[in-house]
C-alpha cells in the first residue's frame, strides 16, 4: 500500500501471477483518481482512471476498484509480466473552487522471472 | 505521439547559482506544472499555470519561480540553488484541470552540491 516516509512499500510477484497494489487516499470529497506508472528513469504515465460514481473500472488487463466507505484504492494488475515492473501511484483530484491533486507516494512492484 | 520535453535529463549546479529547467509540451494543453518528487514523498506541486503570463502557488512555491510567456513553454527557475532543492523535477501538461491525466515529461534529476 501507500506509505508516508523515506523508503517505497514494495510488491513482489511471479511472472504471470496476478497483482493488487493499494492505495488510501486522504479526502472523502475526492471526486476523481487515477493510477500512474512510473518506470526507471521515465516521468509517470497514464493508467487508468476512476470516478468517485463508479466502485469498478476495467482497462486492459487492469482493473481498479474504488471503496469509498473506507477512503482505498486498489489497482489489480492480471497476468503480470516483466514489463509491468515499475513505481505505481495513485492520485486523488478534489475540486474545491480550483483543483488539487493529492499524489500518494508510490507502491514499486517487481516482477520475478 | 503525444509529448513533453524537459531540457535536460541531468543537471548539477553549485549552491547559490540560478538555475532555468524548461518544459515544452506539443499537445495545445492550457495547464501545465512543475513537481518535485522524492522518494517515500511522492509528487509535491510547486507551481502551475493554467494560461500564458498566469501562475499559481502550489503546495512548496519556495525558492522557486516560473515563467510562462508562451502557451507550449513552461519555465521553473531556482533564484539560488540550495542543497536542500537536489530533486527530480517533473513537468506536466494536462487539457482540464484536474479532470484529465497529466501527460508527464521524462524529468529533470538535479543536483545542487
Amino acid at each position: 500500500g501507500e506509505s508516508v516516509g523515506l523508503h517505497l512499500p514494495t510488491l513482489s510477484v511471479q511472472e504471470g501471477d496476478n497483482s493488487i497494489i493499494n492505495c488510501a487516499y486522504s479526502n472523502s470529497a475526492s471526486d476523481y483518481f487515477i493510477w500512474y506508472k512510473q518506470e526507471s528513469g521515465k516521468g509517470p504515465q497514464f493508467i487508468i482512471d476512476i470516478r468517485s460514481n463508479m466502485d469498478k473500472r476495467q482497462g486492459q488487463r487492469v482493473t481498479v476498484l474504488l471503496n469509498k466507505t473506507v477512503k482505498h484504492l486498489s489497482l489489480q494488475i492480471a497476468a503480470t509480466q516483466p514489463g509491468d515492473s515499475a513505481v505505481y501511484f495513485c492520485a486523488e483530484i478534489l475540486n474545491t473552487g480550483g483543483f488539487k491533486t493529492i499524489f500518494g507516494a508510490g507502491t514499486r512492484l517487481f516482477v520475478k522471472a | 505521439d503525444v509529448k513533453v520535453t524537459q531540457s535536460s535529463r541531468y543537471l548539477v549546479k553549485r549552491t547559490g547559482e540560478k538555475v532555468f529547467l524548461e518544459c515544452v509540451q506539443d499537445m495545445d494543453h492550457e495547464n501545465m506544472f512543475w513537481y518535485r518528487q522524492d522518494p517515500g514523498l511522492g509528487l509535491r506541486l510547486i507551481y502551475f499555470s493554467y494560461d500564458v503570463k498566469m501562475k499559481e502557488k502550489g503546495d512548496i512555491p519556495e525558492g522557486y519561480s516560473v515563467s510562462r510567456e508562451k502557451k507550449e513553454r513552461f519555465s521553473l527557475i531556482l533564484e539560488s540553488a540550495s542543497t536542500n532543492q537536489t530533486s527530480m523535477y517533473l513537468c506536466a501538461s494536462s487539457l482540464y484541470p484536474g479532470t484529465t491525466e497529466a501527460f508527464f515529461g521524462q524529468g529533470t534529476r538535479l543536483t545542487v552540491v
